[in-house]
């Protein structure tokens, strides 16, 4: 069936570096932009950044820009995502998202969402 | 940047009464690019309404959205105990590509 997993996550202190993954399987990966999206404990969604069906084109919040970098490796179904200069404001549950069949970036929705990977940023 | 705001902020409701949530946003969405999710603790969100009033695949048709321009508004005609759950507005800008979610409305039990 049509997934996502990401994994990756853990406690790192500020101002380190993390690198989250997420798994595709049951769909035409290449085929489709991505998306991460991002919730603090406690706290509403907050979109992250989106990368393009062929890794193209990248755009991001204007509050990880600069800081974290969105890829993928369509060979093997995977997406990334580099998290530099770590805050505890980045401390949150990282989704991936894939945008609904037929929409360019995403302006149907994200229709799949993986499960998460916690980020917590601590001394 | 859009700014979403979502109202109520909570809304207390029983099982078969109607729930209307209100999506405002502060310019208008480009092409009514504006979309509906249900999120329930410890899952990730799930995707019901596309385009300002498309129900996505699956989705039963208790829910339905409205609106255009800036001002959104779901209804789920007559609300289910599993409808119990946070409700998050988004839209899409499209030029540079932005995403916006509004801060949500939890529809909880009476």
């Amino acid at each position: 069936q049509v997934q996502l997993v990401e994994s990756g996550g853990g406690v790192v202190q500020p101002g380190r570096s993390l690198r989250l993954s997420c798994a595709a399987s049951g769909f035409t990966f290449r085929s489709s932009a991505m998306h991460w999206v991002r919730q603090a404990p406690g706290k509403g969604l907050e979109w992250v950044a989106l990368i393009s069906y062929d890794g193209s084109n990248k755009f991001y919040a204007d509050s990880v820009r600069g800081r974290f970098t969105i890829s993928r490796d369509n060979s093997k179904k995977m997406l990334y995502l580099q998290m530099n200069s770590l805050t505890t404001e980045d401390t949150a549950m990282y989704y991936c998202a894939r945008v609904q069949e037929g929409s360019w970036y995403g302006e149907d929705g994200f229709d799949v969402w993986g499960q998460g990977t916690t980020v917590i940023v601590s001394s | 940047e859009i700014v979403l705001t979502q109202s109520p902020g909570t809304l207390s409701l029983s099982p078969g009464e109607r729930a209307t949530l209100s999506c405002r946003a502060g310019q208008s969405v480009d092409n009514n690019y504006l979309a509906w999710y249900q999120q329930k603790p410890g899952q990730p969100p799930r995707l019901l309404i596309y385009g300002a009033s498309r129900r996505s695949t699956g989705i039963p048709d208790r829910f339905s959205g409205s609106g255009s321009g800036t001002d959104f508004t779901l209804t789920i005609s007559r609300l289910e105990p599993e409808d119990f759950a946070v409700y998050y507005c988004q839209q899409y800008a499209t030029s540079p590509p932005r995403f916006t979610f509004g801060p949500g409305t939890k529809v909880d039990r009476k």
